[in-house]
This record gives C-alpha cells, structure tokens and sequence, in this order.
C-alpha cells in the first residue's frame, strides 16, 4: 500500500521564480495538508484541502496557493519566491473527521530559493 | 507564539538513561498526537491520546494526556541509540480540524 509520494524531492529556485510542489496522498485519505518546516523547527500549517476545496488556512500569504484533483492528489503553488521560503515542504493525508487516527506524511520536497 | 509549546528543545543523553519530554498549551486539544521525525524523512505517529488522564504505552515508550487536555509528556525508559530523533507533538484546536504542530525536542541518544 503506497504512502504518501510527494515530487520534486529536491528543489533549487531563483528569488522571484514560481513553483509547484506536487502530492499523492494514501490510498484511501480523503484530505491532504501541506505544511512548511524551516531548519531546527516544526512544521508550520500552510493549508488544508477536501472536496477540492481549501477548508482551513495557516497563517501564510496570498502566494501560497493549492489546488486538489478529483483524485485526491494536490498542488501547492507559491509565486514571488523570497529566500525565506526555503524548507522543507511536508503533505499530509488523512481521513477527513478522521484526525485521531493520525496523518500520514510524505518525505517532502526541499526546496532551495537562491 | 506557539501554540504547543515542547520542552526541553534539545536533549542529549547516554544510552540506557530514561528521559521525559513536555508538550504544554493554554488552549484544550480534543487530542494530542506524538510523531517521530527523521533527518529527511516526513514525521511518522507513534500514538494518539484522547482522553484526559489517558496513558498509553509503546515498548519503552510512555505517552500521557493531562487532566485538563492541555498538556502531554512522554517518557522514554532506557533509551537506545535508534530513539535519535526530533519528537514532536501535535492536535486540532478544538475551534479547528487540522492539526498544529510544536516546535520539537530534538533527542540525541549517545552510545
């Protein structure tokens, strides 16, 4: 049974360049998360999707953006890259109203803004 | 400020101490989750804790839910060099369905 497969897994960026962070999530999750990890710290929550609709939101700017299929897969989009963006970007699935039993987590894209 | 606060942010111990790490907020979680991270690798659920003053056990792993489910501990009983790692505790606000993560401990087990 896959898990959750995220691409790229490395990533390197120009400053003000855009670029899309893919995600399949496990068979069977309806809901993906993505979440942003800087060096030394916890993952950060950037959005969550259901129904191909972003149902919650992080404290994250208007140029993170995402989008989910029909089949459950997503996108996370980010334009006018900065520096500080760089990190490791997490996608989570899930079983929506099922988060007791926990997300299951892709090994993410690093990605490098120079 | 973070929502779930974790203490210590770094520990470093030999092989075959116990430890015990925190995860503390001043808000209620409907439940706390404990995840182990590896360098390059996503976090992966050891437990879920659900009920105030749940305990649950995982081999030399001991998770606990506090009372007022506000805060959690887990210990480790004679930690092994495999149990390096960042630990990190995460739940959904109770006013949200997503999940929050803290900053983590990172452990250092030394042989």
């Amino acid at each position: 049974d896959a898990g959750v497969t995220q691409s790229p897994t490395h990533l390197i960026k120009t400053r003000g360049q855009q670029v899309t962070l893919r995600c399949s999530p496990k068979s069977g999750h309806d809901t993906v998360s993505w979440y942003q990890q800087a060096l030394g710290q916890g993952p950060q929550f950037i959005f969550q999707y259901y129904e191909e609709e972003e149902r919650q939101r992080g404290n994250f700017p208007d140029r993170f953006s995402g989008h989910q299929f029909p089949n459950y897969s997503s996108e996370l989009n980010v334009n006018a890259l900065l520096l500080g963006d760089s990190a490791l970007y997490l996608c989570a699935s899930s079983v929506l109203n099922g988060i007791n039993y926990g997300y299951t987590f892709g090994s993410g894209t690093r990605l490098t803004v120079v | 400020t973070q929502l779930l606060e974790q203490s210590p942010q770094f520990l470093s111990i030999q092989e075959g101490e116990n430890l015990t790490v925190y995860c503390n907020s001043s808000s209620v979680f409907s439940s706390l989750q404990w995840y182990r991270q590896e360098p390059g690798e996503g976090p992966v659920l050891l437990v879920t804790v659900v009920t105030g003053g749940e305990v649950k056990k995982l081999k030399r792993l001991t998770f606990q839910f506090g009372d007022a489910r506000k805060d959690s501990s887990l210990h480790i009983t004679a930690a092994q060099t495999g149990d390096t790692g960042l630990y990190l505790c995460a739940g959904p606000p109770r006013t949200n369905n997503d999940m929050r993560f803290g900053a983590g401990t990172r452990l250092t087990v030394k042989p």
